[in-house]
């Protein structure tokens, strides 16, 4: 059964960064891409950004460009998510869902969420 | 604001159908396909339809999905109180990003 599991909450204060993992099993890792999703207090969805497992290709959403940068670790089959320069509004939970080796929204599987909060 | 709209809330009774719609434009939806997402409180979502109207392994004929044009439409037929669940649509922009709708909150009376 693929399985997607993610690092633990995270609390940080304004200006930190923070970086969260995805560990994905019982699946061919570098035949996927991992897109990341976040979610608000009481908020809907927002897509964060997509990595190609294959090549490393990847696709970050305009409003967080140049703060977010997204890696893997094909040897461990682990998926990262690096936010810099953390700011209040950046208080979500933060999902890892497996997507294609190009960007899709078709996410079958998905991660437990991680909650990163930040504050002063 | 979300670049795609849907109506904040539904309701219908159970056993009943209902329909949400999710609202876009040209740079958007009426160039790309539509997902669909249920999310129940406190867990992740989950994929109901993709391609605009094919369900994934194990998501029940009752839902359904529609697009024409700049708007798509998730149908649930046959409504039970476990439909109860926030649901999102999502597509592809012109811009290059995925982007979601606002949410439908669905209450079964």
């Amino acid at each position: 059964q693929v399985q997607l599991v993610q690092s633990g909450a995270e609390v940080k204060k304004p200006g930190a960064s923070v970086k969260v993992s995805c560990k994905a099993s019982d699946y061919t890792f570098t035949s996927s891409g991992i897109s990341w999703v976040r979610q608000a207090p009481g908020q809907g969805l927002e897509w964060v950004g997509w990595i190609s497992a294959y090549n490393g290709n990847t696709n970050y959403a305009q409003k967080l460009q140049g703060r977010v940068t997204m890696t893997t670790d094909t040897s461990t089959s682990t998926a990262y998510m690096d936010l810099r320069s953390l700011r209040s509004d950046d208080t979500a939970v933060y999902y890892c869902a497996r997507d294609d080796i190009v960007p899709t929204l078709n996410f079958h599987y998905w991660g437990q969420g991680t909650l990163v909060t930040v504050s002063s | 604001q979300s670049v795609l709209t849907q109506p904040p809330s539904v309701s219908a009774a159970p056993g009943q159908k209902v329909t949400i719609s999710c609202s876009g434009s040209s740079s958007n939806i009426a160039n790309n396909y539509v997902s669909w997402y249920q999310q129940l409180p406190g867990t992740a979502p989950k994929l109901l339809i993709y391609d605009n109207n094919k369900r994934p392994s194990g998501i029940p004929d009752r839902f359904s999905g529609s697009k024409s044009g700049s708007s798509a439409t998730l149908g649930i037929t046959g409504l039970q109180t476990g439909d109860e669940a926030d649901y999102y649509c999502g597509t592809w922009d012109s811009s290059l990003s995925a982007v979601f709708g606002g949410g439908t909150k669905l209450t079964v009376l």
